[in-house]
C-alpha cells in the first residue's frame, strides 16, 4: 500500500493563477480531509469529506473548492492564489469518523509570488 | 468553537535531559492522539488516549490523559537527537467528527 499520496510536492504560482493539489488513498478509508500548515499555527483544517459525494467545509474554508467524486481521491483546487496561501497543505485519511487516527501524505509546499 | 493549547511553543534541551509538553482543550475529548512531525516531514501518529487517568508508555515516551478528559501530556526521558521535531496533540470534541490540533512544541536537542 502507498498510503496517501499527494502530489505535486512544491509548486510556485503567480498570484491570480489557479491550480489543483492532488491527494489520492489506497486504504479504502472514507474519512479525508485537507489541512494547510503555518509556521506557529500548526495544522488547520480547510475542507473535509466523509465519504463520496459528500464534503464539508472546515475551520479555513475561503478560498478553496473541493469534491469527492471516488473514495481514493480528493482534490483541492485553489481558485485565484493568492499569497497568503503560500503553505504546505496535507491530505489527510482516516478509515472511521473524522474524530479518528490520521494518516497524512507527504505535503505539498506551495508558493503563490 | 473548540480550542487545543499546547505549552510550550518551542523547547530546547541538552541531550539526556528530559522533555514534557502539555496540551489542554477548551472541551471535553472522547480521545487525545499525540503525533511527531520530522523537520520537513509530515504528521505521523504516535499514540491514542481514550480513557480517563490513562497513562501509555512507548520505550521512553509517556502519554497521559487527564481524569477530565480535558488534557493530556507527553513525556521523554533522556532525550536524543532523534526526538528532535515538532508535537502535536489533537483530539475531537464530545460529539464532532473534525480532530482539532494544538499548534504544536518544537523540540531541539542540543547533542
Amino acid at each position: 500500500n502507498a498510503g496517501v499520496t499527494q502530489t505535486p510536492k512544491f509548486q510556485v504560482l503567480k498570484t491570480g493563477q489557479s491550480m489543483t493539489l492532488q491527494c489520492a488513498q489506497d486504504m479504502n478509508h472514507e474519512y479525508m480531509s485537507w489541512y494547510r500548515q503555518d509556521p506557529g499555527m500548526g495544522l488547520r483544517l480547510i475542507h473535509y469529506s466523509v465519504g463520496a459525494g459528500i464534503t464539508d467545509q472546515g475551520e479555513v474554508p475561503n478560498g478553496y473548492n473541493v469534491s469527492r467524486s471516488t473514495t481514493e481521491d480528493f482534490p483541492l483546487r485553489l481558485l485565484s492564489a493568492a499569497p497568503s496561501q503560500t503553505s504546505v497543505y496535507f491530505c489527510a485519511s482516516t478509515p472511521n469518523r473524522g474524530g479518528d487516527i490520521q494518516y497524512f501524505g507527504a505535503g505539498t509546499r506551495l508558493s503563490v509570488l | 468553537g473548540q480550542q487545543v493549547m499546547q505549552i510550550p511553543q518551542y523547547q530546547h534541551v541538552q541531550e539526556g535531559e528530559d522533555f514534557t509538553t502539555y496540551c489542554n482543550s477548551s472541551t471535553t475529548l472522547s480521545n487525545i492522539q499525540w503525533y511527531k512531525q520530522r523537520p520537513g516531514g509530515h504528521p505521523v501518529f504516535l499514540i491514542q488516549l481514550v480513557k480517563s487517568g490513562e497513562v501509555k508508555k512507548q520505550k521512553r515516551l509517556t502519554f497521559q490523559f487527564g481524569e477530565a478528559k480535558k488534557n493530556s501530556s507527553l513525556h521523554i526521558t533522556a532525550t536524543q537527537t532523534t526526538d528532535v521535531g515538532t508535537y502535536f496533540c489533537a483530539g475531537p470534541g464530545a460529539g464532532s467528527y473534525q480532530l482539532t490540533f494544538g499548534k504544536g512544541t518544537k523540540l531541539s536537542v542540543i547533542p
